[in-house]
């Protein structure tokens, strides 16, 4: 089952702009991942933030977490052709299990 | 540091027919995971494994998936015999632990396609 639900589905901007995408999740959570994966690749690890965290950055990347709301959002400022991708979040729940739920993703173009 | 190795990177059966996907996890990694990803969807947990140890097989579909950790390092997801709905891209994942600052380091993925 998908923890989190991404939104937009897809988001199309220009290079130079700021894309925001956001996750919301149903049960109460340890941790909130991001997760970057590039057509017919892996995913990879962009950021982490804990659920007594409320903002974090790294470089052009701020996340955000409300855990009142169940929602997080994703930022990435002066947004780069090589910024296309699909994002995904990732919960942790907050207690028993350590499996990582996995949303259902926003797919970002940004054109040059 | 090599990465999450996963073979093969591609996989063309006919349904029915049975399917192998080997995977070999970042060096020390002690957790591995299993995720299937339907194309257009977020990945999904099939399996998780603590050493060698099953921590989490709950979406596994036991009657035709199976999937071991023999000593811990390797691991193999097995697939017989294949629905046309099992066309997807089955990513493996380790971390070091699964702990609360678990990052997840991918492999790029097997795709198969049942015809």
């Amino acid at each position: 089952s998908q923890q989190g639900e991404e939104d937009p589905q897809a988001l199309s901007i220009q290079e130079g702009e700021n894309a925001t995408m956001n996750c919301s999740y149903k049960t109460s959570i340890n941790n909130l991942q991001w997760y970057r994966q590039n057509s017919g690749r892996g995913l990879v690890h962009l950021i982490l933030i804990r659920s007594n965290e409320r903002e974090k950055h790294s470089g052009r990347l701020r996340v955000t977490l409300d855990t009142s709301k169940k929602s997080s959002s994703l930022l990435i400022t002066a947004s780069r052709a090589a910024d296309t991708a699909s994002y995904f979040c990732a919960t942790r729940r907050g207690s028993g299990t350590y499996k990582y739920i996995f949303g259902t993703g926003t797919r970002l173009k940004v054109l040059a | 540091e090599a990465g999450v190795a996963q073979s093969p990177r591609y996989k063309i059966i006919e349904k029915r027919q049975s399917v192998a996907f080997w995977c070999n996890p970042i060096s020390g990694h002690a957790t591995l995971y299993w995720y299937q990803q339907i194309l257009g969807q977020g990945p999904k947990l099939l399996i998780q494994f603590q050493n060698n140890g099953v921590v989490d097989d709950s979406q596994l579909p036991k009657d035709r998936f199976s999937a071991e950790r023999l000593k811990g390092v390797d691991s193999t997801l097995k697939i017989q015999p294949a629905k046309l709905e099992d066309s997807a891209v089955y990513l493996c994942a380790s971390s070091y632990t699964a702990t609360n600052t678990g990052e997840l380091f991918f492999g790029e993925g097997s795709r198969l396609t049942v015809l």
